[in-house]
């Protein structure tokens, strides 16, 4: 069974088309949920890391927020160079610190 | 912000021969750094866990001789894909943060190997 689950598995918008990414985890205990961005032939590039459910963050076009079993990537008005692959990954309270990631949502944005 | 590098970016080998993929930490000191492949469309596997001055922890299924991995100061680590053969061609990926082995780990930009 996947820890973290990540929906849908690919998304389509227009420019201007605000939409949600989905992230749903399963552990006993986290210690944090990390969102990547990552283009084509590049290493994932960090956006936002949450710990606690009610917790929100924003930079820019993006808002990710936290509950306890799962966590949302709001895009607002998204313009083309959003166009990438989302990570999700969640690191387990306890003595192991790796992340376990999600499979990724691949979003185009059309002009 | 938190920087991690990778060396080389790309490249491409005979079968047989050994290639040593260098990771740093620019702008902090990391005693953790993370050693991940991705295949194509495929998300992130971590394959090993680089401890500064210890050995490495390796993930289940993963060769520990074939993947050596030095981790000799606190702002390299090196992973050596030992007697290459076409199936490890893929993207490999490090990662550290400035908060060890806990909180957000920033990510080096890869290195594409291709055994012919």
């Amino acid at each position: 069974e996947d820890q973290v689950t990540q929906s849908p598995e690919a998304l389509r918008l227009q420019e201007g088309e605000s939409s949600s990414l989905n992230c749903s985890y399963t552990v006993s205990g986290l210690r944090g949920l990390f969102w990547y961005r990552q283009d084509p032939g590049k290493g994932p590039e960090f956006l936002f890391t949450l710990y606690s459910a009610g917790e929100e963050k924003e930079k820019e076009r993006l808002k990710a927020t936290l509950t306890k079993k799962e966590s949302f990537l709001h895009i607002t008005a998204p313009k083309p160079e959003d166009s990438a692959t989302y990570l999700c990954a969640v690191q387990e309270a306890g003595a192991n610190s790796k992340l376990t990631f999600g499979k990724g949502i691949t979003l185009s944005v059309r002009p | 912000g938190a920087v991690v590098s990778q060396h080389p970016s790309r490249v491409i080998c005979k079968s047989g021969t050994s290639v040593k993929i260098e990771c740093r930490s620019l702008d902090f000191q990391a005693t953790t750094m993370f050693w991940y492949r991705q295949f194509p469309k495929q998300s992130l596997m971590l394959m090993a866990t680089s401890n500064e001055g210890s050995k490495a922890t390796y993930e289940q299924g993963v060769e520990k001789d074939k993947f050596l991995i030095n981790h000799a100061s606190l702002t390299l680590s090196t992973l050596t894909v030992t007697s290459a053969h076409p199936e490890d061609s893929s993207f490999y990926i490090c990662s550290a943060g400035p908060g060890n082995r806990f909180g957000t780990q920033y990510f080096g930009p890869g290195t594409r190997l291709t055994v012919l």
